[in-house]
């Protein structure tokens, strides 16, 4: 099992363009969460998705910010019209659709994209 | 709303020596409180768990309710313990994790 992949690991935007992260989450894993980390700070939940389903987007910022999880292909979380405080590590993490001993889905990270913005 | 709260952004210890990392919490339910760690240049990995009652590479954190806290402790630092050490919490209900800042722990030889 891979892990968790993340891509681009990293990725140079101008302000303005449009950034998009891919999320492939691990083999039979059916939820995928992201998480932003701004320097020198812990991460922060953006949105949670189950395959075609937004569960809970309470950390997403209302406007530029997207994400989705088709049936098929990656988890992508999408970013129009960027600006340089978007500059930060973009961090997935998946975990299985059952839940495990002691009734919690561990989540495991993917290795992170780093978006910066000039 | 939940808060996660590591005073300290760096801890250096010597080899050897015992080491606690400090994590407090607030929630008004009932959470459960994780450790994750990332080694340099390698990706957040999970540490452990306070439901599961485990230590993992001399690892151990107790729940305290009263204090609210779930610090991580070692008796015998190791210089590969050298990383940076996350405390998360999740709501009883839901399933987003709220980190803490983290703490960056260094063991000298």
């Amino acid at each position: 099992n891979a892990g968790v992949m993340q891509n681009p690991r990293h990725l140079v935007r101008r302000r303005g363009q449009e950034a998009r992260l891919r999320c492939s989450p691990m083999k039979g894993h059916s939820h995928v969460y992201w998480y932003r980390q701004l320097p020198e700070e812990g991460l922060k939940f953006m949105v949670y998705l189950q395959k075609e389903n937004i569960i809970d987007e309470s950390g997403m910022p209302k406007e530029r910010f997207s994400a989705e999880f088709p049936k098929e292909g990656p988890s992508i979380l999408r970013i129009q019209q960027v600006v340089r405080g978007d500059s930060a590590a973009y961090f997935c993490a998946s975990s299985p659709r059952e839940a495990a001993l002691g009734g919690t889905r561990t989540q495991y990270f993917g290795p992170g994209t780093r978006l910066l913005v000039l | 709303a939940q808060r996660v709260t590591q005073p300290e952004k760096l801890l250096s210890v010597f080899k050897g020596a015992p080491v606690e990392l400090k994590c407090n919490y607030s929630y008004s339910g009932s959470p459960e409180l994780f450790w994750y760690v990332q080694y340099s240049r390698q990706r957040l990995q999970l540490l452990l768990r306070h439901i599961s009652r485990e230590s993992i590479k001399g690892f151990t954190a107790d729940l305290n309710k009263g204090e609210t806290s779930f610090h991580l402790k070692k008796p015998f630092a190791q210089e590969e313990d050298s990383a940076m050490y996350y405390c998360a919490l999740k709501e009883t209900s839901g399933s987003r994790l709220t980190f803490g800042e983290g703490t960056q722990l260094t063991v000298n030889p």
